[in-house]
């Protein structure tokens, strides 16, 4: 199965933009990339999703790599509430969305 | 808040019991998908029912089962606790078969302490 790494932790300045990386080398033709965060006690949330093509939506902008095997989650200007655990996902063909650890992002006043 | 709930939102139960969560997914989704997230861990793939079918395991033991019922809510059944099963449970519901390419929403999840 196709794995995702992404770095432990990110700290950013409220306001500023944040750029949140994904390794995913093995990934799979058939594999969508999503994301999700997840605050404290509570469940994760969608953030956004794509095959190919880079993707908008009012949360967030997710860029993906020509050859699929990176992509970078993009918060256009962080607040105190995007403070969360980050998880770059892939999707499979058997339905599963394969979590790892996340990036834990702190952001700053 | 996403309309899906989980219960009960906490747990105890002892080594060797059985366990029943439940899950009501949002209205007019058809797919709910349960995950083990351990603490401090990500969340990991149990099983996922598509109308009232198993569509999808993870690697997990048959100890762990699952329904869905008609109305599309969902249970997950867990025998023989061991203490390793002690973690947070949570419920996604998304619509239509192979959910991969939509948006799922997870419940606030049930808190499991394996005693």
């Amino acid at each position: 199965d196709a794995k995702t790494t992404q770095p432990n932790s990110m700290e950013s300045n409220e306001e500023e933009p944040v750029h949140l990386p994904c390794n995913h080398s093995t990934i799979s033709g058939t594999d969508y990339i999503h994301w999700y965060r997840q605050l404290p006690s509570q469940g994760p949330e969608y953030v956004i999703h794509g095959l190919t093509s880079n993707v908008n939506n009012r949360m967030a902008s997710l860029a993906i790599a020509e050859d699929r095997k990176s992509s970078t989650l993009i918060l256009h200007r962080a607040t105190l509430r995007d403070a969360a655990v980050y998880y770059c996902i892939l999707s499979s063909y058997n339905n599963d969305m394969r979590f790892g650890a996340g990036t834990r992002l702190t952001v700053k006043p | 808040e996403t309309g899906v709930t989980q219960s009960p939102t906490h747990l105890i139960k002892t080594r060797g019991q059985q366990v029943t969560l439940r899950c009501s997914s949002q209205s007019g989704h058809n797919t709910v998908s349960w995950y083990q997230q351990a603490l401090g861990q990500g969340p990991q793939f149990i099983f996922q029912y598509y109308r009232e079918e198993e569509n999808g395991r993870g690697n997990f033991p048959p100890r762990f089962s699952g329904l869905q019922f008609p109305n599309y809510s969902s249970e997950l059944n867990v025998n023989a606790l061991e203490l390793d099963d002690s973690a947070l449970y949570l419920c996604a519901s998304s619509f239509g078969r192979g959910a991969r390419n939509t948006e799922a929403f997870f419940g606030q999840g049930t808190r499991l302490t394996v005693v």
